[in-house]
């Protein structure tokens, strides 16, 4: 599976809007870009995924370029309730194994 | 929905000694997946299994750490003996199936068993 590489801190203040960048350069082609989020004291929590191009829920987008070696989440308007570890990962099409980094710690400040 | 459920919540042990954690996944979901997260880094994955088959478990310690999971629901992982390095917190995780583009293979995380072996 292909390792990621992601900023290790960012901060922002409430009602801004966030953008994590991920680098996976050796992604396979039948795999997917899976962001998790996840709180002190909690199991992650999946928050969106993609294989190419742009998703969007209720939470985040993702943005994938072409080459997929690289995507971005984007958190709108974030609240202080958005402090937390954000994980992006590669997921294998087959097995559905993950492999967390260290993710990214977003502080959120008012 | 219920929840993926995980007892004990915490757990302090002395080293040498034996412990146990268990895991309740979703209703339903096939695929079960025990995760150790030490501090301050991201989980890592320990056993995968497909119903009561194991999927992988490249990167359990397989001298002291074994796990089950019987009729293919609940699961059971154990630390026999444990060391100092075995503190951390030990995450269990179910999806309805694995693999494939559907948004079935979302991976539900319980809160997790904090072991400190001291």
């Amino acid at each position: 599976l292909a390792k990621t590489t992601q900023p290790i801190s960012m901060d922002s203040y409430e009602g801004q809007e966030v953008n994590i960048t991920c680098s996976h350069n050796n992604i396979a082609t039948n795999d997917y870009i899976t962001w998790y989020q996840q709180f002190p004291s909690q199991g992650p929590r999946f928050i969106i995924q993609g294989y190419k191009t742009k998703v969007t829920n209720e939470v985040a987008s993702l943005f994938i370029p072409a080459d997929r070696k690289s995507s971005t989440l984007s958190l709108p308007r974030v609240s202080l309730s958005d402090t937390a570890v954000y994980y992006c990962l590669v997921r294998s099409y087959n097995t559905d194994k993950l492999i967390f980094g260290t993710g990214t710690r977003l502080q959120v400040f008012p | 929905e219920a929840g993926v459920a995980q007892s004990p919540r915490y757990k302090i042990i002395e080293k040498r000694q034996s412990v146990a954690f268990w895991c309740n996944p979703i209703s339903g979901h096939a695929t079960l997946y025990w995760y150790q997260q030490i501090l301050g880094q991201g989980p890592k994955l320990l056993i995968q299994f497909q119903n009561n088959g194991v999927v992988d478990d490249s990167q359990l310690p397989k001298d002291r750490f074994s796990a089950e999971r019987l009729k293919g629901v609940d699961s059971t992982l154990k630390i026999q003996p444990a060391k100092l390095e075995d503190s951390a917190v030990y995450l269990c995780a179910s999806s309805l199936i694995a693999g494939g583009e559907s948004s079935y293979n979302e991976q539900f995380f319980g809160p997790g068993t904090r072991l400190t072996v001291l």
